[in-house]
Order: structure tokens, then sequence, then C-alpha cells
């Protein structure tokens, strides 16, 4: 079936520490976007790529950053994590920048 | 800006009854819709979504939801809730001027037996 991947699904790091996180699809879709979602709350967009285009939410801290090498991977990178980083990390993807968004299982990912 | 609103930060019923969500939109022309189930852990799985035609839209699991613009409401329902249908819920719409999702707070629904 074509889906959403994300691993790994539970991410401990230290604090401080960079830690990635991945993202594929099988669904060759154009748009692939990047939540965090903290607990009890609506997941909030960090950024998302239309085909190659790196498009950054103003309220996105710079300690993320974004790789989209191809077509079906994206990565999330967190430089510096902090207490505050941890928190569920949603990938979805689409066809097109309005058309219907398909979400991954998530990474849970713990700050010690 | 576009947005929605979810009136009902928790719902608690009892397996076998009837469920609503209640979902308002702000929006001008006729906007695109749609509600998100997450179970504990999980990611957001559609259920089910509104862009136009038909006013009452099916989705899985048994839900449907009913467009009502001289309302500004997309309520989605169940008529026989089942346990494992405790989750969250998001209404979410995307916004005109950027195409990006706009979601609710979410409603929590819990099942009693």
């Amino acid at each position: 079936d074509a889906m959403v991947i994300q691993n790994p699904r539970y991410q401990v790091t230290q604090f401080g520490k960079p830690v990635t996180l991945s993202c594929s699809q099988t669904l060759n879709h154009n748009v692939m976007y990047w939540y965090q979602q903290k607990s009890s709350q609506a997941p909030k967009l960090l950024f998302h790529y239309y085909d190659k285009d790196f498009n950054n939410e103003a309220d996105t801290p710079d300690n993320f950053q974004s790789r989209r090498p191809n077509t079906s991977f994206c990565f999330l990178d967190i430089r510096s994590p902090g207490l505050g980083d941890a928190a569920m990390y949603l990938c979805a993807t689409s066809i097109g920048p309005q058309e219907t968004q398909y979400f991954g299982p998530g990474t849970r990912l713990l700050v010690l | 800006a576009q947005s929605v609103t979810q009136p009902d930060i928790h719902i608690t019923v009892s397996e076998g009854a009837s469920l609503e969500l209640r979902c308002n939109y702000s929006y001008g022309a006729t906007p695109y819709l749609f509600w998100y189930v997450q179970s504990p852990g999980q990611g957001l799985q559609l259920l089910l979504k509104y862009f136009s035609g038909d006013t009452l839209v099916q989705g899985i699991k048994g839900f449907e939801a009913e467009f009502k613009r001289s309302q500004s409401s997309f309520n989605l329902r169940k008529p026989s809730v089942h346990w494992s249908d405790a989750a969250e819920y998001f209404c979410a719409v995307v916004r005109s001027n950027d195409y990006k999702l706009s979601f609710g707070a979410g409603t929590t629904v819990t099942v009693r037996a």
C-alpha cells in the first residue's frame, strides 16, 4: 500500500545532541510537510517542501532544519535539541499545496 | 485568515450511543474542510473531506459530516460509537492565502462501556 513512513517511531536524545528524523513516501507526492505536535495540542507546521522548493514558517526556530534529497525522502534535523523540543513530529504529504494531506505515524522525540 | 473552531474540548459518550463533534469555520468562499482522527501515540488519519458537491460526506469507520454554509459548520457524526473510536479528533481547513492547513484545537472523545 502507498504510504508515509517515519523512522524511528521513538527517538531518545540528549540535550544539545543533534538528531535526525526520517520520512519517506511511496505516494509520489510533490509536497512534504513537517509538523511538531505537543501534548494535547494541534499539529504546528514547521516547514514544507514543494518539490525542491523549501518553505520555512516564520516562527520555526533556526535550530530546526530540513533536507529533501529526492521525491521520496525528507529529513528533519534538530541541531541542538532542548527540553522544549520534546514532542511528536509528524510528516505529511500531498499531491499539491491545497490537496489532501496524508500523515505518517509520527516520531515521538524525548530529550533527556 | 481562515480558521476552524472546535467548541468542545472533551466529549464522553457511551458505547453504542451517537456522537456529534462540532466544527465551525471562518471563510468567505467554499472552504476545503477535513476531519482527522488521532489515536494515542499515532499520526493523523483522514476520516473524510469536503471540497464541493454533496454537502453530506461519507467517510471511513462509519463517520459522516455535513457541510452547512448557512451555519458555517462542518459537524462530524457517527450513529453508534465503538470503544475503538476513543481518540482525538481534529477539524481542519485549507487557508486560501497560502494553502496551508489550519487545525482546530481538537476534541478528545472518551467512550465508556
